[in-house]
Protein backbone atom coordinates (compact mmCIF):
# COMPACT_ATOMS: atom_id res chain seq x y z
CA UNK A 1 0.00 0.00 0.00
CA UNK A 2 0.94 3.52 -0.36
CA UNK A 3 3.08 4.77 2.52
CA UNK A 4 3.19 8.35 1.62
CA UNK A 5 0.02 10.14 -0.23
CA UNK A 6 1.00 13.18 -1.98
CA UNK A 7 -1.76 16.04 -3.06
CA UNK A 8 -2.54 17.23 -5.62
CA UNK A 9 -1.79 15.51 -8.71
CA UNK A 10 -0.92 18.58 -10.55
CA UNK A 11 -0.60 22.16 -9.73
CA UNK A 12 -0.88 25.03 -11.98
CA UNK A 13 0.95 28.26 -10.69
CA UNK A 14 1.28 31.79 -11.75
CA UNK A 15 5.05 33.38 -11.84
CA UNK A 16 5.38 35.15 -8.64
CA UNK A 17 2.28 32.75 -6.32
CA UNK A 18 2.92 30.48 -3.66
CA UNK A 19 2.94 26.69 -4.68
CA UNK A 20 1.85 24.42 -2.09
CA UNK A 21 2.22 20.29 -2.00
CA UNK A 22 0.62 18.47 0.44
CA UNK A 23 1.79 14.55 2.03
CA UNK A 24 0.20 12.47 4.74
CA UNK A 25 1.85 9.14 6.13
CA UNK A 26 0.93 6.20 8.76
CA UNK A 27 4.44 4.74 9.70
CA UNK A 28 4.71 6.76 12.96
CA UNK A 29 8.72 4.74 12.60
CA UNK A 30 9.18 7.70 9.77
CA UNK A 31 11.58 10.05 11.54
CA UNK A 32 12.95 11.83 8.54
CA UNK A 33 11.05 13.76 5.52
CA UNK A 34 12.84 15.05 2.54
CA UNK A 35 10.96 16.36 -0.81
CA UNK A 36 12.68 15.86 -4.21
CA UNK A 37 12.89 17.69 -7.35
CA UNK A 38 12.81 15.69 -10.59
CA UNK A 39 13.54 17.49 -14.22
CA UNK A 40 12.36 15.21 -17.53
CA UNK A 41 15.13 13.22 -17.79
CA UNK A 42 16.94 13.54 -14.72
CA UNK A 43 16.90 11.69 -11.66
CA UNK A 44 15.44 13.14 -7.77
CA UNK A 45 17.53 15.88 -6.12
CA UNK A 46 17.16 16.49 -2.84
CA UNK A 47 15.22 19.70 -2.30
CA UNK A 48 14.63 20.28 1.97
CA UNK A 49 13.98 17.66 4.39
CA UNK A 50 12.63 17.70 8.02
CA UNK A 51 13.00 15.61 11.07
CA UNK A 52 10.20 15.49 13.08
CA UNK A 53 11.51 17.75 16.07
CA UNK A 54 10.32 20.72 14.41
CA UNK A 55 7.46 21.94 13.26
CA UNK A 56 9.32 24.23 9.81
CA UNK A 57 12.08 24.19 8.32
CA UNK A 58 13.04 27.34 5.37
CA UNK A 59 15.38 26.97 2.80
CA UNK A 60 15.38 30.05 0.62
CA UNK A 61 11.65 29.95 -1.10
CA UNK A 62 11.23 26.58 0.16
CA UNK A 63 9.31 26.09 3.41
CA UNK A 64 8.61 22.35 5.03
CA UNK A 65 5.67 22.51 7.46
CA UNK A 66 5.16 19.52 9.74
CA UNK A 67 2.25 18.42 11.93
CA UNK A 68 3.27 15.57 13.67
CA UNK A 69 0.04 14.62 15.62
CA UNK A 70 -1.15 14.52 11.83
CA UNK A 71 1.05 13.10 10.44
CA UNK A 72 1.02 15.57 7.84
CA UNK A 73 3.81 17.56 6.01
CA UNK A 74 3.89 19.96 2.85
CA UNK A 75 6.31 22.01 1.10
CA UNK A 76 5.61 25.62 0.33
CA UNK A 77 7.71 27.43 -2.73
CA UNK A 78 7.26 30.93 -2.24
CA UNK A 79 7.64 33.11 -5.36
CA UNK A 80 7.24 30.57 -7.68
CA UNK A 81 9.19 31.03 -10.72
CA UNK A 82 9.31 29.19 -14.32
CA UNK A 83 12.49 27.59 -13.27
CA UNK A 84 10.22 25.34 -10.70
CA UNK A 85 8.21 23.59 -12.88
CA UNK A 86 9.17 20.33 -12.20
CA UNK A 87 7.95 17.15 -10.48
CA UNK A 88 7.94 17.32 -6.86
CA UNK A 89 8.08 14.10 -4.95
CA UNK A 90 7.47 14.02 -0.91
CA UNK A 91 9.05 10.99 0.78
CA UNK A 92 9.49 9.48 4.03
CA UNK A 93 12.15 7.12 5.66
CA UNK A 94 13.14 5.54 9.10
CA UNK A 95 16.75 5.44 10.93
CA UNK A 96 15.55 2.33 12.74
CA UNK A 97 14.48 -1.30 11.73
CA UNK A 98 14.44 -3.53 8.98
CA UNK A 99 13.74 -0.75 6.99
CA UNK A 100 16.03 1.36 8.04
CA UNK A 101 17.55 3.88 5.19
CA UNK A 102 14.21 2.87 2.30
CA UNK A 103 12.82 5.90 1.02
CA UNK A 104 9.05 5.74 0.53
CA UNK A 105 7.84 8.09 -2.12
CA UNK A 106 4.65 9.86 -2.84
CA UNK A 107 3.31 9.33 -5.90
CA UNK A 108 4.58 12.84 -7.28
CA UNK A 109 3.16 16.40 -7.82
CA UNK A 110 3.46 18.33 -11.47
CA UNK A 111 4.39 21.63 -10.95
CA UNK A 112 3.98 24.14 -13.21
CA UNK A 113 4.48 27.95 -13.02
CA UNK A 114 3.28 30.20 -15.95
CA UNK A 115 4.89 33.21 -16.68
CA UNK B 1 33.46 15.70 -7.92
CA UNK B 2 31.12 13.02 -9.95
CA UNK B 3 27.99 12.12 -9.05
CA UNK B 4 26.12 8.94 -9.18
CA UNK B 5 26.80 7.59 -12.75
CA UNK B 6 24.09 4.90 -14.38
CA UNK B 7 24.43 2.96 -17.37
CA UNK B 8 23.07 2.86 -19.83
CA UNK B 9 20.90 5.86 -20.02
CA UNK B 10 18.50 4.07 -22.26
CA UNK B 11 18.09 0.58 -23.58
CA UNK B 12 14.79 -1.03 -25.27
CA UNK B 13 14.77 -4.97 -24.78
CA UNK B 14 12.06 -7.64 -25.76
CA UNK B 15 9.41 -9.09 -23.53
CA UNK B 16 11.53 -12.65 -22.61
CA UNK B 17 14.69 -11.28 -22.31
CA UNK B 18 17.70 -10.24 -19.43
CA UNK B 19 19.13 -6.62 -18.79
CA UNK B 20 22.26 -5.76 -16.68
CA UNK B 21 21.86 -1.82 -15.43
CA UNK B 22 25.29 -0.91 -13.86
CA UNK B 23 25.66 2.23 -11.66
CA UNK B 24 28.51 4.00 -9.94
CA UNK B 25 28.64 5.51 -6.63
CA UNK B 26 30.02 8.57 -5.60
CA UNK B 27 33.32 8.45 -4.89
CA UNK B 28 33.98 7.14 -0.99
CA UNK B 29 30.15 6.05 -0.88
CA UNK B 30 29.97 2.40 0.36
CA UNK B 31 25.66 1.96 0.18
CA UNK B 32 24.21 1.74 -3.46
CA UNK B 33 20.63 1.30 -3.54
CA UNK B 34 18.42 1.02 -5.93
CA UNK B 35 14.75 1.87 -7.05
CA UNK B 36 12.17 1.10 -9.61
CA UNK B 37 10.27 4.89 -11.43
CA UNK B 38 7.28 3.48 -13.37
CA UNK B 39 5.63 6.52 -15.81
CA UNK B 40 3.73 9.04 -14.07
CA UNK B 41 4.75 7.70 -9.87
CA UNK B 42 7.10 7.73 -7.52
CA UNK B 43 10.52 5.74 -7.22
CA UNK B 44 10.03 2.43 -5.46
CA UNK B 45 12.68 0.77 -3.44
CA UNK B 46 13.94 -2.49 -5.38
CA UNK B 47 17.47 -3.39 -3.02
CA UNK B 48 19.73 -1.57 -0.62
CA UNK B 49 23.67 -2.66 -0.57
CA UNK B 50 26.43 -1.96 1.65
CA UNK B 51 29.73 -3.79 2.17
CA UNK B 52 29.31 -5.78 -0.97
CA UNK B 53 26.08 -7.43 1.21
CA UNK B 54 22.36 -7.13 0.36
CA UNK B 55 21.09 -5.19 3.24
CA UNK B 56 17.78 -4.39 1.96
CA UNK B 57 15.21 -5.66 -0.95
CA UNK B 58 11.33 -4.33 -1.30
CA UNK B 59 8.83 -6.00 -2.73
CA UNK B 60 9.56 -7.32 -5.85
CA UNK B 61 9.88 -10.83 -7.79
CA UNK B 62 12.79 -13.32 -7.71
CA UNK B 63 13.49 -11.88 -11.32
CA UNK B 64 15.52 -9.12 -9.54
CA UNK B 65 19.09 -9.35 -8.51
CA UNK B 66 21.68 -7.08 -7.54
CA UNK B 67 24.89 -7.16 -6.69
CA UNK B 68 27.96 -4.89 -5.38
CA UNK B 69 31.43 -5.21 -6.62
CA UNK B 70 34.61 -4.31 -4.67
CA UNK B 71 34.93 -1.15 -5.80
CA UNK B 72 31.36 -0.45 -4.57
CA UNK B 73 29.39 -0.31 -7.93
CA UNK B 74 26.25 -1.86 -8.39
CA UNK B 75 24.49 -3.99 -10.97
CA UNK B 76 20.75 -4.54 -11.24
CA UNK B 77 19.97 -7.69 -13.61
CA UNK B 78 16.26 -8.55 -14.65
CA UNK B 79 15.54 -11.37 -15.93
CA UNK B 80 12.46 -12.95 -18.27
CA UNK B 81 11.62 -9.06 -18.78
CA UNK B 82 7.87 -8.46 -18.87
CA UNK B 83 6.18 -4.99 -20.22
CA UNK B 84 5.77 -3.79 -16.59
CA UNK B 85 9.21 -3.71 -16.52
CA UNK B 86 9.53 -0.77 -18.62
CA UNK B 87 10.43 2.15 -16.20
CA UNK B 88 13.34 4.65 -15.42
CA UNK B 89 15.90 2.35 -12.68
CA UNK B 90 17.11 4.80 -10.13
CA UNK B 91 20.72 4.23 -8.57
CA UNK B 92 21.13 6.00 -5.35
CA UNK B 93 24.44 5.95 -3.32
CA UNK B 94 25.17 6.97 0.22
CA UNK B 95 28.51 6.96 2.76
CA UNK B 96 26.79 5.08 5.61
CA UNK B 97 24.19 1.88 4.95
CA UNK B 98 20.69 3.03 5.96
CA UNK B 99 21.41 7.01 5.56
CA UNK B 100 18.31 8.21 3.92
CA UNK B 101 19.77 11.68 4.61
CA UNK B 102 22.77 11.28 2.12
CA UNK B 103 21.23 9.48 -0.79
CA UNK B 104 22.01 10.80 -3.85
CA UNK B 105 20.82 9.69 -7.32
CA UNK B 106 21.71 9.48 -10.11
CA UNK B 107 20.00 10.30 -13.91
CA UNK B 108 18.84 6.94 -14.23
CA UNK B 109 18.35 4.33 -16.54
CA UNK B 110 15.04 4.22 -18.85
CA UNK B 111 14.30 0.74 -19.93
CA UNK B 112 11.82 -0.21 -22.50
CA UNK B 113 10.55 -3.07 -22.94
CA UNK B 114 8.45 -4.42 -25.55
Amino acid sequence: QQQVKQSPQSLIVQKGGISIINCAYENTAFDYFPWYQQFPGKGPALLIAIRPDVSEKKEGRFTISFNKSAKQFSLHIMDSQPGDSATYFCAASSDRGSTLGRLYFGRGTQLTVWP
Amino acid sequence: DAGVTQSPTHLIKTRGQQVTLRCSPISGHKSVSWYQQVLGQGPQFIFQYYEKEERGRGNFPDRFSARQFPNYSSELNVNALLLGDSALYLCASSSIWGAATEAFFGQGTRLTVV
